[in-house]
């Protein structure tokens, strides 16, 4: 079974200061994943996706993860947080090998962001 | 309009009433999905249709019914919700393909059961 684990719930940094966003998975086959960010009473907009090709994945607004098979990570970062960074993150596993069949994503629990001017 | 629309955006219901949520992707994808999410609780998949068949159920209780009369619209009618359904619910969209399921997500519709 997949499953996805936010390491943080909560993490304030300041503006211009750099941002760890943490996530381990864990699945049976080489997955697909996913960060999606969600600012209040908003819809949940993809930032960047990793499908088994550069484990280096570039997104939007500046931010990146890293894909290291050796650890099940795969972890959000950006060099230096804006204001309008502020919301939550979800970090997302496809695996269609997992019993759960192509449709099924499952999501973390979520990171708020919290950046402080 | 593009990508995923909902209507309405926000709706106050009392638990004896009606309700229909409704989700339309201008996408071209072939499946659509309905997700709850609740204050302090991870997200949860409540239905997937794919090609207008329903292809999940996770346990949803049956005063939630969805409807997909075509691959572009898909409806989530309501009758004698309790409070504990008041959250923001999601609609998505995706072409699935073998080992690969980016989804697409509405603005969700915010939903409050008196």
């Amino acid at each position: 079974a997949q499953s996805v684990t936010q390491l943080d719930s909560h993490v304030s940094v300041s503006e211009g200061t750099p941002v760890l966003l943490r996530c381990n998975y864990s699945s049976s086959y080489s997955p697909s994943l996913f960060w999606y960010v969600q600012h209040p009473n908003k819809g949940l907009q993809l930032l960047l996706k990793y499908t088994s090709a550069a484990t280096l994945v570039k997104g939007i607004n500046g931010f990146e993860a890293e894909f290291k098979k050796s650890e099940t990570s795969f972890h959000l970062t950006k060099p230096s947080a804006h204001m309008s960074d502020a919301a939550e993150y979800f970090c997302v596993v496809s695996d269609p090998y997992s019993g759960a069949g192509s449709y099924q994503l499952t999501f973390g629990k979520g990171t708020k962001l919290s950046v402080i001017p | 309009e593009t990508g995923v629309t909902q209507t309405p955006r926000h709706l106050v219901m009392g638990m004896t009433n009606k309700k229909s949520l409704k989700c339309e992707q201008h996408l071209g994808h072939n499946a659509m999905y309905w997700y709850k999410q609740s204050a302090k609780k991870p997200l949860e998949l409540m239905f997937v249709y794919s090609l207008e068949e329903r292809v999940e159920n996770n346990s949803v209780p049956s005063r939630f019914s969805p409807e997909c009369p075509n691959s572009s619209h898909l409806f989530l009618h309501l009758h004698t919700l309790q409070p504990e359904d008041s959250a923001l619910y999601l609609c998505a969209s995706s072409q699935v393909r073998q080992g690969y399921n980016e989804q697409f997500f509405g603005p969700g519709t915010r939903l409050t059961v008196l």
